[in-house]
């Protein structure tokens, strides 16, 4: 039962490189969400896709794109990294209540 | 800017006590639900409650909701060392196409 799953685990990228952040679910969830979670802060949502072919912004999505690429698949994209975006990243996926979390993407910005 | 607050944000207990948590919120919602995050892992959700509810129990947790407060609270009876994690509520707002607004948790530590 693997659930959700989400690579790489940890990434260190330079100011200006870009990256793509993985996440793959087997549930088969119509909706799949991107959340960044910072030092003493809650998750904020970054995107979020209620069904297979549709992206709507969340909370903080300035500096990032995603693409819903299957039912299963949800990547998050940084175009070009900025240290603002040192950040652990988490995917979710849930089918109504509740959201089911992978175990998130730490990366480093420098 | 997030819509969840949660008091305290540090709470350490000894083994066996109660630790009682609370969030409160700012607009109307569909549900509250509380989720639990050990150190470097992600979310596991807890408990939901709708806004129609007063009071749910789970096991050793129980969560109360007053929507005229617009606040909730977790309560972990009989705390063992494995509750020791961060504990975060998330409102599903009216309207909101369940898209959580998460507070910013409650780090608790059980003390053997």
């Amino acid at each position: 039962n693997a659930g959700v799953t989400q690579t790489p685990k940890f990434q260190v990228l330079k100011t200006g490189q870009s990256m793509t952040l993985q996440c793959a679910q087997d549930m088969n969830h119509n909706s799949m969400y991107w959340y960044r979670q910072d030092p003493g802060m809650g998750l904020r949502l970054i995107y979020y896709s209620a069904s297979e072919g549709t992206t709507d912004k969340g909370e903080v999505p300035n500096g990032y794109n995603v693409s819903r690429l299957n039912k299963r698949e949800f990547s998050l994209r940084l175009e070009s990294a900025a240290p603002s975006q040192t950040s652990v990243y988490f995917c979710a996926s849930s089918e109504f209540e509740p959201q089911h979390f992978g175990d998130g993407t730490r990366l480093s910005i420098l | 800017s997030q819509q969840g607050e949660e008091d305290p944000q540090a709470l350490s207990i000894q083994e066996g006590e109660n630790a009682t948590m609370n969030c409160s919120y700012k607009t109307s919602i569909n549900n509250l639900q509380w989720y639990r995050q050990n150190s470097g892992r992600g979310l596991v959700h807890l408990i939901l409650i709708r806004s129609n509810e007063r009071e749910k129990h789970s096991g050793r947790l129980r969560v109360t909701l007053d929507t005229s407060k617009k606040s909730s609270s977790l309560l972990i009876t009989a705390s063992r060392a494995a509750d020791t994690a961060s504990y975060f509520c998330a409102t599903d707002a009216v309207g909101g196409a369940q898209k959580l607004v998460f507070g910013q948790g409650t780090r608790l530590t059980i003390n053997p």
